[in-house]
Parts: structure tokens; C-alpha cells; sequence
């Protein structure tokens, strides 16, 4: 049961869009429509961006959105604003009823 | 508004015990699967266990197999994480996590678990 891969860092400008990937196997992220993204601050707990696969709970901004090919998911941040600086994690459904998270990726606001 | 409060937290040594239970408010807690969910200092998440909402079913990351037992009580709205066999990679801040069918949709404040001699 391995973490899956993201990319340690991205970064943007103000405005801009950056995309995070998420990457696993076909016994997890490919398998399943079940890739949920979260968000944390420092020092605070995580919070559910999206899931499955392409859903906004209630109250998440529309500047998220995310998507999936193959065994890639992927979160695109949109118009980048100071307060998306953060943590994020993606999750997948996997087999034997397991979840695996993300190695995480720092966003950083330039 | 939904609630989850972790306690029972603490410093431990190699090879202790330690029972960390979550109060939950809310929601209807007897409806949903709940979790347990893990961060060690500076490092990511990671996922530890769930039960069904009748606590029928049980399931485990590897890693706790054998050693930790999630459990609930519906009449209490509690959910449980028995850790027994401590070691030092078990060091994390524990979150109790409501489980929306596929996903994690609500997060307490988490519980600080140290084991260390």
C-alpha cells in the first residue's frame, strides 16, 4: 500500500491557474471514481475540496475543479488567490476496502 | 453544525497502550461509517481505519493490523481507536473522520499521540 504521487511543490502568481497531479495504479486511482482532494492549513485540520473524482461540497469555491485520466488524477486551482496557499492532499479508493492518500504538495503563492 | 472531538491523546512508551475515543455531534452518527485518520509530524496523511455504521465491519491499514481496533458506540455518538504494541512510527496526530461513502467529509481538530521512552 503505497502513498500515491504528487509533486512535492507548485507554485503560481496571483490569478494565475496551476495544476496539481496525483498519480497511481490501476488498483486505486485508475480502478475508481473515488479520488477526493483536501486542503490544509498550517496547524489546522484537512478539508474535503473534492470528491469523486470531479465534486464540490457545498461551499468550496468554483475556482476548483479536478479530473481524472487513467491512473492520473489531477486538481487545477483557477485564478489563484492568496488564502489557496496550502497543503493539499488527493485520496483514492483502493482495493481490500483500503484508502491511500497523496505524498502531498505545498501550493505556494508567489 | 458537525462536530467531532478527539481525546485520550498523550505521551506513551514503546510497546504501551492507548485509547483515543471521538465525540460526534451533528449528524445522525448511527448512519454513517466513521475513520481514523493519521498525520506524523511534518509528514502526510495517511488512512487507518474505518467501521460501518452498525460496527459490523472493520477495516485496517496494514501497518495496524493485529493492533489497533476501532470500535463505536451509537448510543453514545463515540466512535474508538484501541492502539496497543505502540512504536515510535506510530507517532501522529490522529483525526477522527466522517466517512461520506467515498470520502472524508468532516475532520476533527485531531489528538496528539507520542510514543516515545
Amino acid at each position: 500500500q503505497s502513498a500515491l504521487t504528487q509533486p512535492a511543490s507548485v507554485s503560481g502568481s496571483p490569478g494565475q491557474s496551476i495544476t496539481i497531479s496525483c498519480t497511481g495504479t490501476s488498483s486505486d486511482v485508475g480502478g475508481y471514481n473515488s479520488v477526493s482532494w483536501y486542503q490544509q492549513h498550517p496547524g489546522k485540520a484537512p478539508r474535503l475540496m473534492i470528491y469523486d473524482v470531479n465534486i464540490r461540497p457545498s461551499g468550496v469555491s468554483n475556482h476548483f475543479s479536478a479530473s481524472k485520466s487513467g491512473n492520473t488524477a489531477s486538481l487545477t486551482i483557477s485564478g489563484l488567490q492568496a488564502e489557496d496557499e496550502a497543503d493539499y492532499y488527493c485520496c483514492s479508493y483502493s482495493a481490500s476496502s483500503a484508502y491511500l492518500f497523496g505524498t502531498g504538495t505545498k501550493v505556494t503563492v508567489l | 453544525e458537525v462536530q467531532l472531538v478527539e481525546s485520550g491523546g498523550g505521551l506513551v512508551q514503546p510497546g504501551g497502550s492507548l485509547r483515543l475515543s471521538c465525540a460526534a455531534s451533528g449528524f445522525t452518527f448511527r448512519s454513517f461509517w466513521m475513520s481514523w485518520v493519521r498525520q506524523a509530524p511534518g509528514k502526510g496523511l495517511e488512512w487507518v481505519a474505518k467501521i460501518k455504521n452498525d460496527g459490523s465491519d472493520k477495516y485496517y491499514v496494514d501497518s495496524v493490523k493485529g493492533r489497533f481496533t476501532i470500535s463505536r458506540d451509537n448510543a453514545e455518538n463515540s466512535v474508538y481507536l484501541q492502539m496497543n504494541s505502540l512504536t515510535a512510527e506510530d507517532t501522529a496526530i490522529y483525526y477522527c473522520v466522517k466517512y461520506g461513502g467515498t470520502y472524508f467529509d468532516y475532520w476533527g481538530q485531531g489528538a496528539l499521540v507520542t510514543v516515545s521512552s
